[in-house]
């Protein structure tokens, strides 16, 4: 059974500093990796993708990716009160026939 | 641009009865289509993708059946709706398998 596992939180940030968000995977072949945010009682709307090892920087967010240790993060700087939602992982096999499998999420909560 | 269309927004229906959820997409062709089901306290749970018309896979067994009658349209059904349907049903698409996905804005379903 493959699984991607995120901390539930809530992790609580103030306003301004750096939210980090961990994701872990158990299929080790896995090439493709989103981030997802989600505002309660929303659909998830897609934030970053990443496929390679290393950092990937889109305004205030970054994605790191190591795939040797099945391990993938999203940074969130200068975080404000409205980034506060639960973001999702989801991973890819390396199949074509295989669906993004996501994280059940972590909720963040940035206070003012 | 991709426009993605889910309806209806909500709905509330006794156990037992029919249900049809429907998804468009607009503005792209031959795009890969997904259902989701997101339980209280549990992640996105995949039900079921497509890749073509009249091409369905299945994810979990259950009492959902899914149909793709065009090349943009995915069509969500139960014959008999359980208690245990309930929940935040999202509809989404990719233009390819390593591609993020795009989910529309979901349907609230409550059984009762």
């Amino acid at each position: 059974q493959k699984e991607v596992e995120q901390n539930s939180g809530p992790l609580s940030v103030p306003e301004g500093a750096i939210a980090s968000l961990n994701c872990t995977y158990s299929d080790r072949v896995s090439q493709s990796f989103f981030w997802y945010r989600q505002y309660s009682g929303k659909s998830p709307e897609l934030i970053m993708s990443i496929y390679s090892n290393g950092d990937k920087e889109d305004g205030r967010f970054t994605a790191q990716l190591n795939k040797a240790s099945q391990y993938v993060s999203l940074l969130i700087r200068d975080s404000q009160p409205s980034d506060s939602a639960t973001y999702l992982c989801a991973v890819k096999g390396d199949q074509a026939g295989t669906a993004l499998i996501f994280g059940k999420g972590t909720t963040l909560s940035v206070s003012s | 641009s991709q426009t993605i269309h889910q309806w209806p927004a909500t709905l509330v229906q006794p156990v037992g009865s029919p249900l049809s959820l429907e998804c468009t997409v607009e503005g792209t062709s031959n795009p890969n289509l997904y259902w989701y089901r997101q339980a209280a306290g549990r992640g996105l749970q995949l039900l079921f993708y497509s890749v073509g018309i009249g091409q369905i896979s299945s994810e979990v067994p259950q009492n959902l059946s899914a149909s793709r009658p065009q090349d943009r349209q995915f069509i969500l059904s139960s014959k008999k709706l359980l208690l245990s349907d309930s929940g935040f049903y999202l509809c989404a698409w990719s233009q390819g398998w390593n591609y993020g996905y795009t989910f529309g804005s979901g349907t609230r379903l409550t059984v009762v």
